[in-house]
C-alpha cells in the first residue's frame, strides 16, 4: 500500500520563477493538506484540500494556490518566487471530512530558490 | 496567533536510558495533540496521539502525558535505542472546525552509543 508520493524530490529555481509541486494521496484517503517548513523549524499550515475544493488556508499570500484533482491527487503552485520560499514542502493526506485526524506525511519536496 | 511551542531545542541521552520530550501549548481550544518524529529527508512520522479527555496514553516504549491545566505536553522514550535519534514535534489540532495542525519547532533527540 503506497504511501503519499511527492514529485520532484528536489528542485532549484531562480527568483520570480513559478513552481508546481505534486502529491499523490495514500490510497483510501481523499483530503490533501500542503506544510511548509523551513529550515530548523515545524511544519507551517498552508492549506488544505477535499473534495476538490480550498477548505481551509494558513498564513499563506495568494502567491500560493492549489488544486486538487477528481483522482484526489493535488499540486501546489507557487508564483512570483522569493528567496524566502526555499523550504521543504509536505503534503499530508487524511480521510474524511471536519472531524477527522490520521494525517500520513509524504517525504517531501525540497524547494531551493536562488 | 496560537502556536505550540517545545522546552528544548536539543536533547542528548545515553542509549538505554529514557528521554522525555517537553511541549507547551497556547490554545485552549486544542483538544487533540500529537507527536511526530522526523528523521532527516523524510516527513513527519506519527509517533502517539491523545485527546483532551485523557491525561495519558501508553503505545510501545512512548507514553504521551497531556497536563491541560499547564496546557503541557510530554513524550516519554523508554529504552532508547539509535534509532531514536531524530527530530520530534508536538502538534496541536482541533478536531471539529479546524483541521490544520500547529507544529513547534521542535526538539532534536540524539542518542549517544
Amino acid at each position: 500500500d503506497a504511501g503519499v508520493t511527492q514529485s520532484p524530490t528536489h528542485l532549484i529555481k531562480t527568483r520570480g520563477q513559478q513552481v508546481t509541486l505534486r502529491c499523490s494521496p495514500k490510497s483510501g484517503h481523499d483530503t490533501v493538506s500542503w506544510y511548509q517548513q523551513a529550515l530548523g523549524q515545524g511544519p507551517q499550515f498552508i492549506f488544505q484540500y477535499y473534495e476538490e475544493e480550498e477548505r481551509q488556508r494558513g498564513n499563506f499570500p495568494d502567491r500560493f494556490s492549489g488544486h486538487q484533482f477528481p483522482n484526489y491527487s493535488s499540486e501546489l503552485n507557487v508564483n512570483a518566487l522569493l528567496l524566502g520560499d526555499s523550504a521543504l514542502y509536505l503534503c499530508a493526506s487524511s480521510l474524511g471530512g471536519p472531524g477527522q485526524a490520521g494525517y500520513t506525511f509524504g517525504s517531501g519536496t525540497r524547494l531551493t530558490v536562488v | 496567533g496560537e502556536s505550540v511551542g517545545l522546552h528544548l531545542p536539543t536533547l542528548s541521552v545515553q542509549e538505554g536510558d529514557n528521554s522525555i520530550i517537553n511541549c507547551a501549548y497556547s490554545n485552549s481550544a486544542s483538544d487533540y495533540f500529537i507527536w511526530y518524529k522526523q528523521e532527516s529527508g523524510k516527513g513527519p512520522q506519527f509517533i502517539i496521539d491523545i485527546r483532551s479527555n485523557m491525561d495519558k496514553r501508553q503505545g510501545q516504549r512512548v507514553t504521551v502525558l497531556l497536563n491541560k491545566t499547564v496546557k503541557h505536553l510530554s513524550l516519554q522514550i523508554a529504552a532508547t535505542q539509535p534509532g531514536d535519534s531524530a527530530v520530534y514535534f508536538c502538534a496541536e489540532n482541533s478536531l471539529f472546525g479546524n483541521e490544520k495542525l500547529t507544529f513547534g519547532t521542535g526538539t532534536r533527540l540524539t542518542i549517544i552509543p
